[in-house]
């Protein structure tokens, strides 16, 4: 079944900074990756999408990358705020399955 | 997004009870789905649900777990004999295909 991989674990950057969070899966027939942020506590929120039919979408100040060759696709976080501070997991789905195979997360802090 | 709430928020019991767990989705959706992430680790597919019936269960949900939709609007998962390693916080989400919005999640202590 698919695998989705999540690195780095944990990831201190300087507020004002950028952050980049890496996922790769094994299946090739994946075609849907989202992520997640979670505050402590709290419920996994989406915060953006990619379908494999495009290979970056953007939104304020994230962005995600997708590489089918490589199998793999990538978070980008910039100009990175204490509020920006959370856990990441990415996921992927495909079309015959539609659950969400999730990686084990990044955790994220920025320092003021 | 879809709202949806979950009841209870916390539920403790000891080991070898049955629990049942609600999820009420705000508006209709095709797919529901079950998820479970034990403290500090990753969100763990439980079992997805399309047009009333159960379309995919991961290993996890084996036996001791079910799950329903009594009233056409609500959906529960049951655990019928708890055991330690069940204690999580347990995720409703409902979705159109794979785009999912989870619930606010019902934690789940076995003693």
């Amino acid at each position: 079944g698919e695998n989705v991989e999540q690195h780095p674990s944990t990831l201190s950057v300087q507020e004002g900074d950028s952050a980049v969070i890496k996922c790769t899966y094994s299946d090739s027939a994946s075609n849907y990756f989202p992520w997640y942020k979670q505050e402590l506590g709290k419920r996994p929120q989406l915060i953006i999408d990619i379908r494999s039919n495009v290979g970056e979408k953007k939104d304020q100040r994230i962005a995600v990358t997708l590489n089918k060759t490589a199998k793999h696709f990538s978070l980008h976080i910039t100009e990175t705020q204490p509020e920006d501070s959370a856990v990441y997991f990415c996921a992927a789905s495909m079309d015959s399955s539609y659950k969400l195979i999730f990686g084990s997360g990044t955790r994220l802090l920025v320092r003021p | 997004e879809p709202e949806v709430t979950q009841t209870p928020s916390h539920q403790v019991t000891q080991m070898g009870q049955e629990v049942i767990l609600r999820c009420v989705p705000i508006s209709n959706h095709l797919y529901f789905y079950w998820y479970r992430q034990i403290l500090g680790q990753k969100v763990e597919f439980l079992v997805s649900f399309y047009n009333n019936e159960i379309s995919e269960k991961s290993e996890i949900f084996d036996d001791q777990f079910s799950v329903e939709r009594p009233d056409g609007s609500n959906f529960t998962l049951k655990i019928r004999s708890t055991k330690l390693e069940d204690s999580a916080m347990y995720f409703c989400a409902p979705g159109e295909y794979n785009e999912q919005f989870f619930g606010p999640g019902t934690r789940l202590t076995v003693l």
